[in-house]
């Protein structure tokens, strides 16, 4: 099983350009979660799908859309990219709700210019 | 939504002494405490996590408490070794009705050899 895995691993945008930072997982878990995370700031949930069908915002989600195409996939866009979006991105996944480990992907490090 | 306070951010301590890192939540609904370790580079992973209906759980080396009148959760490492310098994150549930966790801004362990 390859777990959580994340596509691009590194990217570079300029301000004003758009992007989709892809994610699947194997698991057959219900929830899947998009993080980001900056220096000194620990983790900060972005979005999130409870199931297969159904997303939410989560702390920051100013920037971003998100879709959960089927079970193992949960996309995140940025429609115009700014330089307050550089960050790096984690995607996790947990078998039903937060109460349970969450399994996160690689990350994608983004630098937005 | 929950609020999670960390501390120290940065701790230093000698090959073979003891480690304890200290959370503080706010929620008094939340119901589940994991503590996820990363690496430099690499994703964070599930090291240890505690439900509330306990007050301490050990893993070899690794011990969590709870105090739920407090409202504060701690990491215990002992005999420490250089493969535990890591940046250390404490969790809670998000509460307010949305899934997924609040990071404490994490702890950044040297194992001073």
């Amino acid at each position: 099983n390859a777990g959580v895995t994340q596509t691009p691993k590194f990217q570079v945008l300029k301000t004003g350009q758009s992007m989709t930072l892809q994610c699947a997982q194997d698991m057959n878990h219900n929830s899947m979660y998009w993080y980001r995370q900056d220096p000194g700031m620990g983790l900060r949930l972005i979005y999130y799908s409870a199931s297969e069908g159904t997303t939410d915002k989560g702390e920051v989600p100013n920037g971003y859309n998100v879709s959960r195409l089927n079970k193992r996939e949960f996309s995140l866009r940025l429609e115009s990219a700014a330089p307050s979006q550089t960050s790096v991105y984690f995607c996790a996944s947990t078998l039903a709700y937060s109460t349970n480990e969450q399994f996160f992907g690689p990350g994608t490090r983004l630098t937005v210019l | 939504g929950e609020n999670v306070e960390q501390h120290p951010s940065t701790l230093s301590v000698q090959e073979g002494d003891s480690a304890v890192i200290k959370c503080t939540y706010s929620d008094s609904a939340s119901n589940y405490f994991p503590w996820y370790k990363q690496e430099l580079g690499k994703r964070p992973q599930l090291i240890i996590d505690i439900r509330s209906n306990v007050g301490e759980k050990k893993d070899q080396r690794i011990a969590v408490t709870l105090n739920k009148t407090a409202k504060h959760f701690s990491l215990h490492i002992t005999e420490t070794q250089p493969e535990d310098s890591a940046v250390y994150f404490c969790a809670a549930p998000s509460g307010g009705g949305a899934d997924g966790l609040t990071f404490g801004k994490g702890t950044h362990l040297i194992i001073q050899p």
